[in-house]
């Protein structure tokens, strides 16, 4: 069975601090995906990652970014954080290919929260 | 631009009621549908998937989705919810073309009364 590990359940950061989120996929899966989910907006796709060292901007990159140094690690990377990025982040993995129809696998989540 | 849409924000229902969650996405080409839930304190996991052929899919633990193209639907039903269906209901649909991301709708909350 596929396991897509993030680092925290939980954590709290302050204003104006650099985040660092870890997921971690262990089935050499080739594309990563990082979501934030809100109350009453769903999952929404921030970045992903089709390969060691690319990424492609999602649909709210804004205020952050990512790292993809090795296939099984994705990292999410909130440069100066604020409190509107307190949120529910979500990782994912899909399989080698084309993605876009790939089931993905989601990680358990970190609850972030900026104060 | 696609986009999704749930109508329900939350569905309350008695055990042994049937489900229908309501999922419509705004595309004109040929899409990938999916539905996925997330138990209270569990991670997002797969119900079931459409991608070509029957309309009407089985899923895990009794579900079934139909997608109907001229309506651009894909609802979810359940003939006879248990209360261990309490969760959350993604609905999530991406163009058949390589390299196209999953775009989520709001999320349906369903509660299950014993």
């Amino acid at each position: 069975d596929v396991k897509v590990t993030q680092s925290s359940r939980y954590l709290v950061k302050r204003t104006g601090e650099k985040v660092f989120l870890e997921c971690v996929q262990d089935m050499d899966h080739e594309n990563m995906f990082w979501y934030r989910q809100d109350p009453g907006l769903g999952l929404r796709l921030i970045y992903f990652s089709y390969d060691v060292k690319m990424k492609e901007k999602g649909d709210i990159p804004e205020g952050y970014s990512v790292s993809r140094e090795k296939k099984e690690r994705f990292s999410l990377i909130l440069e100066s954080a604020s409190t509107n990025q307190t949120s529910m982040y979500l990782c994912a993995s899909s399989p080698t290919g084309d993605f876009s129809n790939q089931p993905q696998h989601f990680g358990d989540g970190t609850r972030l929260s900026i104060l | 631009a696609q986009s999704v849409s749930q109508h329900n924000h939350h569905v309350i229902l008695s055990e042994a009621a049937s489900l229908e969650l309501g999922c419509n996405y705004s595309y004109g080409g040929t899409v990938n549908l999916f539905w996925y839930v997330q138990y209270p304190g569990q991670h997002l996991q797969l119900l079931l998937k459409y991608f070509s052929g029957d309309p009407l899919v089985k899923g895990i633990k009794g579900f079934e989705a139909e997608f109907i193209k001229s309506k651009f639907s894909f609802n979810l039903r359940k003939p006879s919810v248990q209360w261990s269906d309490t969760a959350e209901y993604f609905c999530a649909v991406n163009a058949q073309q390589a390299g196209t991301a999953l775009i989520f709708g709001k999320g349906t909350t369903l509660s299950v009364s014993s």
